[in-house]
């Protein structure tokens, strides 16, 4: 069955220092997202991505945070400036449609120090 | 805003036992809800999606119940098993292609 995949999985950076982050979403869907979850906490919403634009964002996802779809199969979300507190896991998710179920990859660990 | 409340955070069984997860959300205007699992450092799996035009979905050993009116959403898991232990998140989506808004989850232990 397709997934969505997710590299690196675990990514440990200096504060202040930019990561990105990549997603290879099932190849038949065009809607995108990233979640993110704070450990211990819920899972929450960043972006959701369509037709090669930003279609929603949450107020987490402020100016240092920006996505790209730099080709047909990969889906990046790059944090300009990391804080101690982007620390979490970032998870990519794509589905076919509106109103179907999401498809999430394993995720990407992602630790400030 | 829209609120969406799991209860309990951690639930152990023994194995064989039937049980009911409970989701609780604010939004009167929800369009669907959907129930997930995460299992310790992975991603989640969809297990059931409901719409709200509908009261129930059912795969295997699972079915998930959805009541707009009283804001409840419920997953009965029959026969349970070791390998159902997992976090076992919900999520409503208050309309077409809008952010999933989740629940904490509830940690679910099934004892051999």
């Amino acid at each position: 069955e397709p997934e969505v995949t997710q590299t690196p999985s675990h990514q440990v950076t200096q504060m202040g220092q930019e990561v990105i982050l990549r997603c290879v979403p099932i190849s038949n869907h065009l809607y995108f997202y990233w979640y993110r979850q704070i450990l211990g906490q819920k899972v929450e919403f960043l972006v959701s991505f369509y037709n090669n634009e930003i279609s929603e964002k949450s107020e987490i996802f402020d100016d240092q945070f920006s996505v790209e779809r730099p080709d047909g199969s990969n889906f990046t979300l790059k944090i300009r400036s990391t804080k101690l507190e982007d620390s979490a896991m970032y998870f990519c998710a794509s589905s076919p449609a509106p109103n179907s179920p999401l498809h999430f990859g394993n995720g990407t660990r992602l630790t400030v120090t | 805003k829209q609120e969406v409340t799991q209860i309990p955070a951690a639930l152990s069984v023994p194995e064989g036992e039937n049980l009911v997860l409970n989701c609780s959300f604010t939004d009167s205007a929800i369009y669907n809800l959907q129930w997930f699992r995460q299992d310790p450092g992975k991603g989640l799996t969809s297990l059931l999606l409901i719409q709200s035009s509908q009261r129930e979905q059912t795969s295997g050993r699972l079915n998930a119940s959805l009541d707009k009116s009283s804001g409840r959403s419920t997953l009965y898991i029959a026969a349970s098993q070791p390998g159902d232990s997992a976090t076992y998140l919900c999520a409503e989506e208050n309309s077409g292609n809008t952010p999933l808004v989740f629940g904490k989850g509830t940690r679910l232990s099934v004892i051999a």
